[in-house]
């Protein structure tokens, strides 16, 4: 069984511009979780994603957005983005309904914005 | 903002003896997961504690619980230049992780 699956692994961006980070979950996983890991701040969770609605979102402003396909596929999309959105982005997939269940997390992507 | 806080930041040890992290958190919990994350990749999933439970084992990982004092401790027995590595400790509300800061153990060969 595959597992999770982020791409891409490295980006580099210029502030301003925007990106779309792309992971593909374990195959009959329906819930999708981004996360944002910096040195500073740790592991902090932007959103998650069941059957394409998003059910619970973190403290992130309004430039970081996602959203879920009918395959159970997510991106996540940041715009204009800054300096701090440096950050290794993981995913983590899960089935059923996620409560108690263990995650399943990808390789991340390094973005680094210059 | 997290939920947990992880003591030790970090731990240093030979390898052979047992590594100890503890982990505190705030809220009502339905259960409380370990992490291990490598050098900057993804974290793998170690060990799942429910709420009504108080020590699970899996292989050299004990972990404990207490609801009462809104903590969990992690040990790793016989450690291994292997086990070398940031360990997080994860509530989930809902159906959300919330991870500490972790704790970066090495292990001296």
């Amino acid at each position: 069984k595959a597992g999770v699956t982020q791409t891409p692994r490295y980006l580099i961006k210029t502030r301003g511009q925007q990106v779309t980070l792309s992971c593909s979950p374990i195959s009959g996983h329906r819930s999708v979780s981004w996360y944002q890991q910096t040195p500073g701040q740790g592991l902090q969770f932007l959103f998650e994603y069941f059957s394409e609605t998003q059910r619970n979102k973190g403290n992130f402003p309004g430039r970081f957005s996602g959203r879920q396909f009918s395959n159970s596929r997510s991106e996540m999309n940041v715009s204009t983005l800054e300096l701090g959105d440096s950050a290794l982005y993981l995913c983590a997939s899960s089935s059923l309904t996620g409560r108690n269940t263990e995650a399943f997390f990808g390789q991340g992507t390094r973005l680094t914005v210059v | 903002s997290q939920q947990g806080e992880e003591d030790p930041q970090a731990l240093s040890i030979q390898e052979g003896e047992n590594a100890t992290m503890n982990c505190s958190y705030k809220t009502s919990i339905n259960n409380l997961q370990w992490y291990r994350q490598n050098s900057g990749r993804g974290l793998v999933h170690l060990i799942l504690i429910r709420s009504n439970e108080r020590e699970k084992h899996s292989g050299r990982l004990r972990v404990t619980l207490d609801t009462s004092k809104k903590s969990s401790s992690l040990l790793i027995t016989a450690s291994r230049a292997a086990d070398t590595a940031s360990y997080f400790c994860a509530t989930v509300t809902g159906n959300m992780l919330t991870f500490g800061g972790g704790t970066r153990l090495m292990v001296k060969p």
